[in-house]
């Protein structure tokens, strides 16, 4: 069975930083491109990254970009979001996602059960 | 970026048939991808593809799309379908991924 667990989500204050991890079991980790996607308090999903299986592909949305960096180790099974000068705005349940194919469809599947991170002073 | 837009708010009657729509310049090139998410849960996916439901997913659910539109279509509404249902695609003009608004679906 697919799991996913994310991890290190808390209460940051604004231009703070965070680093939220993934581990991953039940699939080769290393085969499939993995996403984060958040979702702020009331509102719609919003995708953040995603990190092609091999890491030599990165992809950001405009929000996040030179702020945030999606890594990951394949080694360990497990992908990071390294998330920095945050602001009030970044405020949401992240979650990670599994590419459903082996080739970067944005198809999501499964997803983590998310971890909340909340900037603010 | 591009956009997916979506009707906010769907209401369905039990039993019935209800259409969720998504549309933006994204699905010319890339199938949507259609996710159910119930209030404290994460997302589910329902549909990807042409018209593919992973294991698990009750054959009502079904999708298609033709020109800038992405439909999902529930065939037979249930009580435990209510749920915000979102649609996604690669974006066709950036690396970017993009989703579109989300519907509230209500079962009367």
């Amino acid at each position: 069975e697919v799991q996913l667990l994310e991890s290190g989500g808390g209460l940051v204050q604004p231009g703070g930083y965070l680093r939220l991890s993934c581990a991953a079991s039940g699939f080769t980790f290393s085969s499939y491109a993995m996403s984060w996607v958040r979702q702020a308090p009331g509102k719609g999903l919003e995708w953040v990254s995603t990190m092609s299986g091999s890491g030599s592909n990165t992809h950001y949305a405009d929000s996040v970009e030179g702020r945030f960096t999606i890594s990951r180790d394949n080694s360990k099974n497990t992908l990071y979001l390294q998330m920095n000068s945050l602001r009030a705005e970044d405020t949401a349940v992240y979650y990670c996602a599994k590419d459903l194919t082996s080739s970067w469809e944005g198809w999501f599947d499964p997803w983590g059960q998310g971890t909340l991170v909340t900037v603010s002073s | 970026s591009s956009e997916l837009t979506q009707d906010p708010t769907v209401s369905v009657a039990l039993g019935q048939t209800v259409r969720i729509t998504c549309q933006g310049d994204s699905l010319r090139m890339y199938y949507a991808s259609w996710y159910q998410q119930k209030p404290g849960q994460a997302p589910v996916l329902v549909i990807y593809g042409k018209n593919n439901r992973p294991s698990g997913i009750p054959d009502r659910f079904s999708g298609s799309s033709s020109g800038d539109t992405a439909s999902l279509t529930i065939t037979g509404a249930q009580a435990e379908d209510e749920a915000d249902y979102y649609c996604n695609s690669r974006d066709s003009s950036s690396s970017q991924v993009i989703f579109g608004g989300g519907t509230k679906l209500t079962v009367l």
